[in-house]
């Protein structure tokens, strides 16, 4: 069974809006990470949050992390029709991770 | 530095034959996961190898094995295919001090 699930499962926006995708997860973790697929094609690696953190930063991108709520949230920031992809939340512990079903971004010139 | 690389990246099998893909890590990286994406069930963990052993094993039949080498490099071994082994077969590298697994392009397998 799926441990993480994306919501909303598909998400479209104008360019230049701001995209937030949520996650919610099951049992205990030491880490969760996000990945930005196209096309099919391989994962790339968006950020890691740990399970002592709350939030955490890079570049356009901002993760929260709520270890109480099992649930964790992407916020993409002034986006752009590039970072049309899915998005998949990874939960894991050592270097097992459990995926959802992940959301689909449009960004719409 | 390379990423993770993996051959070869597409695949096409019948029903019975045995298939190996092959998944080099990123240099340094002594941690090799394997990962089946399909559109039904989509990402599942396969197994995780560290310095020649396996230390996690998902829910996979024993058709799916794996192994790695003492340059980390790891194979992955599926006999008996079925046509539900269609997948995008996807391995993962990370060094011993980090979590951060750094995914390679993928091998797409079809099952005819």
């Amino acid at each position: 069974s799926q441990q993480g699930e994306e919501d909303p499962q598909a998400l479209s926006i104008q360019e230049g809006e701001n995209a937030t995708m949520n996650c919610s997860y099951k049992t205990s973790i030491n880490n969760l990470q996000w990945y930005r697929q196209n096309s099919g094609r391989g994962l790339v690696h968006l950020i890691l949050i740990r399970s002592n953190e709350r939030e955490k930063h890079s570049g356009r991108l901002r993760v929260t992390l709520d270890t109480s709520k099992k649930s964790s949230s992407l916020l993409i920031t002034a986006s752009r029709a590039a970072d049309t992809a899915s998005y998949f939340c990874g939960a894991g512990s050592a270097r097992q991770l459990t995926f959802g079903s992940g959301t689909q971004l449009t960004v719409l010139p | 530095k390379a990423g993770v690389t993996q051959t070869p990246r597409y695949l096409i099998k019948t029903r019975g034959q045995q298939v190996t893909l092959s998944c080099s890590p990123i240099s340094g990286h002594r941690s090799v996961s394997w990962y089946q994406q399909t559109p039904g069930q989509g990402l599942q963990f396969l197994f995780e190898y560290f310095s020649e052993t396996q230390r996690n094993k998902g829910n996979f039949p024993g058709r799916f094995s794996g192994r790695q080498f003492s340059n980390s490099r790891s194979e992955m071994n599926v006999s008996t295919l079925e046509l539900g082994d269609s997948a995008l077969y996807l391995c993962a590298s990370s060094s011993a001090t980090s979590n951060e697994q750094f995914f390679g392009p993928g091998t797409r397998l079809t099952v005819l």
